[in-house]
């Protein structure tokens, strides 16, 4: 099993449509989760932290199931700048001192 | 709002030179990370860098590879004989010591360099 497996995609949506984003990850000691987006060729941008309560920020909702080792993010009322790869990235470790461990990403395309 | 910043943005070199990669992380931030993206691949772990020493590294970071902390604010990639697979984009990265918890703080990338080699 992979370390952290996504969705393969792409996503096509149109504007205003809600998208969700599913991943799972197979070390059940992971202490800590994120969803970052990375636009073609560029690098990672924090998107949001995944708090085991879920978590919501604005348009963008993120839940993790840790009996499941199941991470999600909702995007609502999606615009063309949400355009991306969204990654789902793990920190297998707690603390500061810590390596992330990505998932391949999955592609989003919203189309006007 | 403060970034990382990595110079060159594209590197090309022959194989078997070497090559330094330069990356300035935000300046309150204590944790650095080098990473690496192989176009159409996932982001991949190298090594992580905390008070002047080598905290973690990945089985690709072997020694052809050295990281350094030169003075107060670059922090560098080298690697010593290139090879055509090393081609790929290479992120640096930095995080904060605060508080962060069980969570950690998050690691902040910069805009990377992307190594061709030819």
């Amino acid at each position: 099993r992979k370390e952290v497996e996504q969705d393969p995609g792409p996503f096509n949506v149109p504007e205003g449509a809600t998208v969700a984003f599913n991943c799972t990850y197979s070390n059940s000691a992971s202490q800590s989760f994120f969803w970052y987006r990375q636009d073609c060729r560029k690098e990672p941008k924090l998107l949001m932290s995944v708090y085991s309560s879920g978590n919501e920020d604005g348009r963008f909702t993120a839940q993790l199931n840790r009996a499941s080792q199941y991470i999600s993010l909702l995007i609502r009322d999606s615009k063309l700048s949400d355009s991306a790869t969204y990654l789902c990235v793990v920190n297998p470790r707690g603390g500061s001192n810590y390596k992330l461990t990505f998932g391949k990403g999955t592609l989003l395309t919203v189309n006007p | 709002e403060p970034e990382v910043t990595q110079t060159p943005s594209h590197q090309v070199t022959q194989m078997g030179q070497e090559v330094i990669l330069r990356c300035v992380p935000i300046s309150n931030h204590l944790y650095f990370y080098w990473y690496r993206q192989i176009l159409g691949q996932k982001v991949e772990f190298l090594v992580s860098f905390y008070n002047n020493e080598i905290s973690e590294k990945s089985e690709i970071f072997d020694d052809q590879f050295s990281v350094e902390r030169p003075d107060g604010s670059n922090f560098t990639l080298k690697i010593r004989s290139t090879k055509l697979e090393d081609s790929a984009m290479y992120f640096c990265a930095s995080s904060h010591a605060g508080r962060g918890g069980v969570m950690g703080q998050p690691q902040h990338f910069g805009d990377g360099t992307r190594l061709s080699i030819l």
